[in-house]
């Protein structure tokens, strides 16, 4: 593994489903974030970790939940998946405050 | 609230020189980032600004007022390959990036 990925790259899913994207890094940063991109809006923040053990809540929590049970991973789980988390996740890490975040290449979902 | 904003669409010649403006009002203020992000592809860093003045590295560079809240990206000597959207980010003073929605640049021949 080279800097950070996610899996899956896409995926539909049907309303009322469970979903976990996943994401990891190799670079041994503290700190972690989901974000979500929608056509016209800057990124948004869900959710973020400033180090294993911790999680906090972003700008649109709602629907989503993250653990991060090491420094390497950073999965978001949608319990139940409704139309409107429809949207491009991209999972970012960085050594937290004003650190420079790098990009993990995104996940396409579509939520039918 | 938090806002940031940059225009939405700019078109520019390959050769030429091309300025993004973005404007910000934050609840305090950590540093701007530039972001590159071609269709399709995650966003990549391009240049951080946490002092006033210009920051230059190669082609681009990146200016900063935090008395006007004003920040602009530079890219000089366009190509085609500049041809992406850019996004302007501010850190607040809880050190959460607020994304402005982008400028989405196009390069003609």
């Amino acid at each position: 593994i080279a800097g950070i990925t996610q899996a899956p790259t896409s995926q539909i899913l049907a309303a009322g489903r469970r979903m976990t994207l996943r994401c990891t890094q190799d670079m041994r940063h503290n700190a972690m974030y989901w974000y979500r991109q929608d056509l016209g809006l800057g990124l948004r923040l869900i959710h973020y970790s400033n180090t294993a053990g911790t999680t906090g809540k972003g700008e649109v929590p709602d629907g989503y939940s993250v653990s991060r049970a090491n420094t390497d991973d950073f999965p978001l789980t949608l319990a139940s998946a409704v139309p409107s988390q429809t949207s491009v996740y991209f999972c970012a890490s960085g050594q937290g405050g004003a650190d420079t975040q790098y990009f993990g290449p995104g996940t396409r979902l579509t939520v039918l | 609230g938090q806002n940031i904003d940059q225009p939405t669409e700019m078109t520019a010649t390959e050769g030429a020189i091309v300025q993004i403006n973005c404007t910000y009002q934050t609840s305090g203020f950590n540093g701007l980032f530039w972001y590159q992000q071609h269709a399709g592809e995650a966003p990549t860093f391009l240049s951080y600004n946490v002092l006033d003045g210009l920051e230059e590295k190669g082609r681009f560079s990146s200016f900063l007022s935090r008395s006007k809240g004003y920040s602009y990206l530079l890219l000089k000597e366009l190509q085609m390959k500049d041809s992406a959207s850019y996004l302007c980010a501010v850190t607040d003073s809880n050190y959460q990036l607020i994304w402005g929605a982008g400028t989405k640049l196009i390069i003609k021949p």
